[in-house]
């Protein structure tokens, strides 16, 4: 089955800074990939994802970028600011056109803005 | 107001005990899914349907049971085959034309 790495586990940077965190998938027949937000006790909240036709996606300071080659995708947050603060996960799923599977997650990042 | 609602929100059980988990969404939604997720890891699945009187097994599907009569409610039963069941229960749903899915506020259990 798909197995998902994602680094760091914890990220500090200065307010302000950018902010990367990086994510591999072992499954080639994989083609969706999303991100989410979860803030401490609550659900997490998708954030922005990219299909594997398609390299890259930007949504206003957060973007993600796919290399379906190297199977590795990953988050890109500009402009950085303390709301940004909490434990981000890549997934990675294969959707046909009959629906999607499961989600196959990775462990998380926290991510701490410095202020 | 759409959304996906579980609940409660904490739930507390003596080991030996059956519980189950609500799951609720009026978001039209065909798909549902339950995870599991522990301090410090990602969420694992659990179980899935895309349609209503049919599931399939996650990846941690032992000591779980589902069912799906109607489409917008997805119920989890913990069994007490579940050895470790203490964790915080999250589900989803997404449209079957679309390839988001959507989480709902989730239930923690703890079973002692």
């Amino acid at each position: 089955g798909e197995n998902v790495e994602q680094h760091p586990s914890t990220l500090s940077v200065q307010e302000g800074d950018s902010a990367v965190i990086k994510c591999t998938y072992s499954d080639s027949a994989s083609n969706y990939f999303p991100w989410y937000k979860q803030e401490l006790g609550k659900g997490p909240q998708l954030i922005i994802d990219i299909r594997s036709n398609v390299g890259e996606k930007k949504d206003q300071r957060i973007a993600v970028t796919l290399n379906k080659t190297a199977k590795h995708f990953s988050l890109h947050i500009t402009e950085t600011q303390p709301e940004d603060s909490a434990v981000y996960f890549c997934a990675a799923s294969i959707y046909s056109g009959g629906g999607a599977d499961g989600l196959t997650f990775g462990k998380g990042t926290h991510l701490i803005i410095q202020p | 107001d759409g959304g996906i609602t579980q609940s409660p929100k904490y739930l507390f059980r003596k080991e030996g005990q059956n519980v189950t988990l609500s799951c609720e969404q009026n978001l039209n939604h065909d798909a549902m899914y339950w995870y599991r997720q522990d301090p410090g890891q990602g969420l694992r699945l659990i179980y899935y349907s895309q349609i209503v009187n049919d599931f399939q097994k996650g990846d941690i599907a032992e000591g779980y049971s589902v069912s799906r009569e109607k489409k917008e409610s997805f119920p989890l039963t913990v069994t007490s085959a579940q050895k470790n069941p203490t964790a915080f229960y999250l589900c989803a749903s997404s449209a079957t034309s679309r390839w988001e899915q959507y989480f709902g506020p989730g239930t923690r259990l703890t079973v002692t």
